[in-house]
């Protein structure tokens, strides 16, 4: 089955400094890749995703990039705010019947101000 | 704008007790799904379920698990005799379409299990 990689598991960064955060995935069939921002004690939120189709998107600070050679896409976050602490979550879809979500391991964001 | 309802949002219960966790999809989706999240771990999928059975589950998923959609409204998971390792947040989802796109997730569910 699918397997995801996320890296880092922690990440500080200062208040108008850029994350990245990066993710590699096993199932080259996989086909969508979203990203998840979840906050203690809350819900899993989509913030962005990609498809397979695609090299980049971006909305507002934030940008996604995908590499389907390589395997492997990154979440970028511009200009970061105290309020984009959190843990960021990527995933990919196999390409399979059941529309399952595959879950990297999870980046702790911590924006300094 | 349109939410997945779960309830109740904790539930604590006795180690070999049965427990129902329910979930209201949001009305036009298709797709409803449970994932898991053990404290401050990845979130795991559990099942898929689609036009009234199970599309796919992971290994997590053994008898002990079941899902049901008794009413055309509530999606249930029920775990028949609980152990001490299913603690976790469990979080409903749904989709409009098989396609991964639109995936919102309900509020959860914190299991206790004692």
């Amino acid at each position: 089955g699918e397997n995801v990689e996320q890296h880092p598991s922690t990440l500080s960064v200062q208040e108008g400094d850029s994350a990245v955060i990066k993710c590699t995935y096993s199932d080259s069939a996989s086909n969508y890749f979203p990203w998840y921002k979840q906050e203690l004690g809350k819900r899993p939120q989509l913030i962005i995703d990609i498809r397979s189709n695609v090299g980049e998107k971006k909305d507002q600070r934030i940008a996604v990039t995908l590499n389907k050679t390589a395997k492997h896409f990154s979440l970028h976050i511009t200009e970061t705010q105290p309020e984009d602490s959190a843990v960021y979550f990527c995933a990919a879809r196999p390409n399979n019947a059941g529309n399952m979500l595959t879950f990297g391991g999870g980046t702790r964001l911590m924006v300094k101000p | 704008e349109p939410e997945v309802t779960q309830t109740p949002s904790h539930q604590v219960t006795q180690m070999g007790q049965e427990v129902i966790l329910r979930c209201v999809p949001i009305s036009n989706h298709l797709y409803f799904y449970w994932y898991r999240q053990i404290l401050g771990q990845k979130v795991e999928f559990l099942v898929s379920f689609y036009n009234n059975e199970i599309s796919e589950k992971s290994e997590i998923f053994d008898d002990q698990f079941s899902v049901e959609r008794p009413d055309g409204s509530n999606f249930t998971l029920k775990i028949r005799s609980t152990k001490l390792e299913d603690s976790a947040m469990y979080f409903c989802a749904s989709t409009p379409v098989g396609q991964g796109a639109g995936y919102t997730f309900g509020s959860g569910t914190r299991l206790t299990v004692v």
